[in-house]
């Protein structure tokens, strides 16, 4: 089955400096690689995600990056803020299959 | 239209007894998900129920977890002779039928305290 793994666990920046989280994925079939922001003491919600057929989507200060030869996608957060605040999942998945999550990176941005 | 929606959202129990949580998916998911997070961990996948197929019970730790979903909605999770270990958040989440559209939209989760 699939297997993602996710880096770094915590990641502690300055406000206004970009953060980097980059996740690798084993099954070559997957085609769907979302990522999650959960806040302290709320529920997962999508943030961004791409599919296999492109190899870069933004959306104002995120974006994703997806490598599918190296089978590896990595989220970028720009002029982060301290509302970035939050632990960030990734996840991959296979056609007609259900995602499998990484194990989450907490961002901590200082102001 | 109404998100996923659990309860109770807290429950405190005592070691050894059974508990029911439930969880009503959006109206049209065919996709519904548990998962349980420890504090300060990340999402362990339990079970998958995808319409009225067999449902994927390769996360279940034990046999002492069990879940059911009536046709294509509420779903209740069980767990039986509770230990401490259980305690935890547990998330339910659904989604429209893979490969439509993967987006999994959770709920608030039901927080589980076994004393």
């Amino acid at each position: 089955g699939e297997n993602v793994e996710q880096h770094p666990s915590t990641l502690s920046v300055q406000e206004g400096d970009s953060a980097v989280i980059k996740c690798t994925y084993s099954d070559s079939a997957s085609n769907y690689f979302p990522w999650y922001k959960q806040e302290l003491g709320k529920r997962p919600q999508l943030i961004i995600d791409i599919r296999s057929n492109v190899g870069e989507k933004k959306d104002q200060r995120i974006a994703v990056t997806l490598n599918k030869t190296a089978k590896h996608f990595s989220l970028h957060i720009t002029e982060t803020q301290p509302e970035d605040s939050a632990v960030y999942f990734c996840a991959a998945s296979r056609p007609g299959n259900m995602l499998t999550f990484g194990g989450g990176t907490r961002l901590m941005v200082k102001p | 239209g109404a998100g996923v929606s659990q309860s109770p959202s807290n429950k405190v129990t005592e070691k050894g007894k059974d508990v029911e949580l439930r969880c009503d998916p959006i109206s049209g998911h065919t996709a519904l998900y548990w998962y349980r997070q420890r504090l300060g961990q990340g999402l362990e996948f339990l079970i998958y129920f995808q319409g009225n197929s067999a449902p994927d019970k390769s996360g279940l730790p034990s046999d002492r977890f069990s879940a059911e979903r009536t046709g294509e909605s509420v779903s209740t999770l069980t767990i039986q002779r509770t230990q401490q270990e259980d305690s935890a958040v547990y998330l339910c989440a659904s989604s429209l039928a893979p490969p439509m559209d993967n987006e999994q939209f959770f709920g608030p989760g039901t927080r589980l305290t076994v004393l």
